[in-house]
Formats: structure tokens, sequence, C-alpha cells
């Protein structure tokens, strides 16, 4: 079992959609958790960070269950230039371990 | 400011062949990593410094595959020799110290290996 687990998707939706990823992770001493974008061909960069609280940055909604071992990022309102694969990310021991991604394809 | 900086942007050896990789942090990063990403997955980590320090290389195949920080700044990553399924991305990433902090990437090195 992989320790970090998303949907490999592709999404394919409409402008405007809303969209939600999920993840689960296995390793309950994870101590942060992230999700990072990556363009297609490019290097990843850290979207945003995922508190237990929940957080929202814009358009972008992160969430946490510790009890669960679960994170979820919601886009609202996709965009166009939402295509990317958003990687879900945890960090143990200043390690990230990165799940597979999933694929998002946003259609005018 | 200049990012993480990794040369070259792309190699083509063949297999049995030696090759290497180049990684520049970010200024005043003591933080550096080496990831591996094949096709449709997410990076995997390989060797992380602390410095020229080596903390975790748990991940590095040893058989084949090397690295060095000498000075605590430039890192170079080698495999010799090169097999087939070495071919992927190789991705340098950098952070300051502090657990938790965001890590940078650079554009990374796509190895093809034939």
């Amino acid at each position: 079992r992989k320790e970090v687990e998303q949907d490999p998707g592709p999404f394919n939706v409409p402008e405007g959609a809303t969209v939600a990823f999920n993840c689960t992770y296995s390793n309950s001493a994870s101590q942060s958790f992230f999700w990072y974008r990556q363009d297609c061909r490019k290097e990843p960069k850290l979207l945003m960070s995922v508190y237990s609280s929940g957080n929202e940055d814009g358009r972008f909604t992160a969430q946490l269950n510790r009890a669960s071992q679960y994170i979820s990022l919601l886009i609202r309102d996709s965009k166009l230039s939402d295509s990317a694969t958003y990687l879900c990310v945890v960090s143990q021991g200043g390690k990230l371990i990165f799940g597979q991604g999933t694929e998002l394809s946003v259609k005018p | 400011e200049a990012g993480v900086v990794q040369s070259p942007r792309y190699k083509i050896i063949e297999k049995k062949q030696p090759v290497a990789f180049w990684c520049n942090p970010i200024s005043g990063h003591n933080t550096l990593y080496w990831y591996r990403q094949n096709l449709g997955q997410g990076p995997e980590l390989l060797i992380r410094y602390e410095n020229e320090e080596a903390v975790d290389d748990s991940q590095l195949p040893k058989d084949r595959f090397s690295a060095e920080r000498l000075k605590g700044v430039d890192s170079t990553l080698k495999i010799q020799p090169a097999e087939l399924g070495d071919s992927a991305v190789y991705l340098c990433a950098s952070s300051l110290s502090k657990p938790g902090n965001e890590q940078f990437f650079g554009p990374g090195t796509r190895l093809t290996v034939l």
C-alpha cells in the first residue's frame, strides 16, 4: 500500500465547475500536510498548506481529518488555468512524501 | 532572486554509461533534496542534505547512485552505470532548515536511457 494515495484521474470538468480531490495517508505520525501543483513538464510548486481547522485561499479550500487520515482539496469556479496535476503531500521527519497526483483538465 | 538551478535540462544516454546532474540551491537554503519522478507518479526522495551532511539517503540505490555536496552549497548526483529503468525526471529542491518549511524545486533534468 502506498503511503499517500490519490485518485489518479484525469478529472475533466467545464469552466466554472466545482471539483474535489481526495487523498489518504497511512502513517498517523505524519506531521504536516500540503497540496502542490505541477504543470505539464514543470516542477511542483506549493499550492497551499493544510491545517486541521481547514483553510481557504480564494477559490481553493483544503481540509484535513487526522482521525480518518484524509486530506481534501476543493476548487470552486474552475478556470482554464487550473488545469494541472495536483499532488497531495505529507511530511514525516522533514521528509516530503508525495501521492501520485490527480490530473485536472478544465475545458471551455 | 534566482530559484533552484539544475543542469542539464535534458540528457540522453545509452545504458551502462555514466551520467551526472548538477544543482545549485537557493542562496541561504541549508537543506537540499534530490528526488526522482517517474512518469505518472509523484516525486520520490532519493537523498536529503543538511549543509554538507547526508541526513537521509535510505532511498538512494547505493550500488549505482552517488551524491555529494562538498561545500554545503552545490550538489551533484551521479548514476554509474545507468540502466533503462533510470529514465525519469531528477528534481532538486531546497529549503530553509526549519522543519515544515516550503521546499522549492528546480526545473529538473529529464533523463532518457536507451
